[in-house]
């Protein structure tokens, strides 16, 4: 079983377009995020959700959404997709926040035309 | 909030040669320092860590040191091989609510 799953592994779409990356974990954990790792390799924290606690990295646009049914899911949510935001996404959970081992996701390569 | 630093960008050694990569913070709050490596398509995996009380710590071929006071740590990698060739990011946190803040990342290259 894979810890901590991710759907579609690559998705190209069109500017303007929305749409939705999954993820899932079967660890019991807390604390889910999503990262952005640009084409330069830098991981960059967009999310951290813990039981029902939201914490945005205020650098993020607000056409990036996160949405939690529950603890073991975190999906993200874009709309009107730019080109800028082609990049690799990685979902990942800790057991709690801040000095727990993280487990990432196997990500997803959004590519926008 | 945490910046953390890394050096060098690019690491290129060969076979059997040592390879230590710079990691500098700034939050004098953080205490818990991560490194993971990511192969080239794949996901950033854990692959040691050490936390404040602790100066150094030792798995193998490699290792990582910790200086509170100058707020800088490093990884340590001895013997080096062809399957140590990856991107490495160091990465700090407190022990709050803080998520991992990640340095940009050294892509080790170790040729034959």
């Amino acid at each position: 079983d894979t810890a901590v799953s991710q759907t579609p592994k690559y998705l190209v779409t069109q500017m303007g377009n929305d749409k939705s990356i999954k993820c899932e974990q079967n660890l019991g954990h807390d604390t889910m995020y999503w990262y952005k790792q640009d084409s330069k390799k830098f991981l960059k924290i967009m999310f951290s959700y813990n039981n029902k606690e939201l914490i945005i990295n205020e650098t993020v646009p607000n056409r990036f959404s996160p949405k939690s049914p529950d603890k073991a899911h975190l999906n993200l949510h874009i709309n009107s997709l730019e080109l800028g935001d082609s990049a690799v996404y990685f979902c990942a959970s800790s057991q709690r926040r801040g000095t727990s081992i993280y487990t990432f996701g196997s990500g997803t390569r959004l590519t926008v035309v | 909030g945490e910046n953390v630093e890394q050096h060098p960008s690019t690491l290129s050694v060969q076979e059997g040669d040592s390879a230590v990569i710079k990691c500098t913070y700034s939050d004098s709050a953080s205490n818990y320092f991560p490194w993971y490596k990511q192969e080239l398509g794949k996901r950033p995996q854990l692959i040691i860590d050490i936390r404040s009380n602790v100066g150094e710590k030792k798995d193998q071929r490699i290792a990582v040191t910790l200086n509170k006071t100058a707020k800088h740590f490093s990884l340590h990698i001895t013997e080096t091989q062809p399957e140590d060739s990856a991107v490495y990011f160091c990465a700090a946190s407190d022990s709050g609510y803080s998520t991992l803040t990640f340095g940009k990342g050294t892509m080790l290259l170790v040729s034959p």
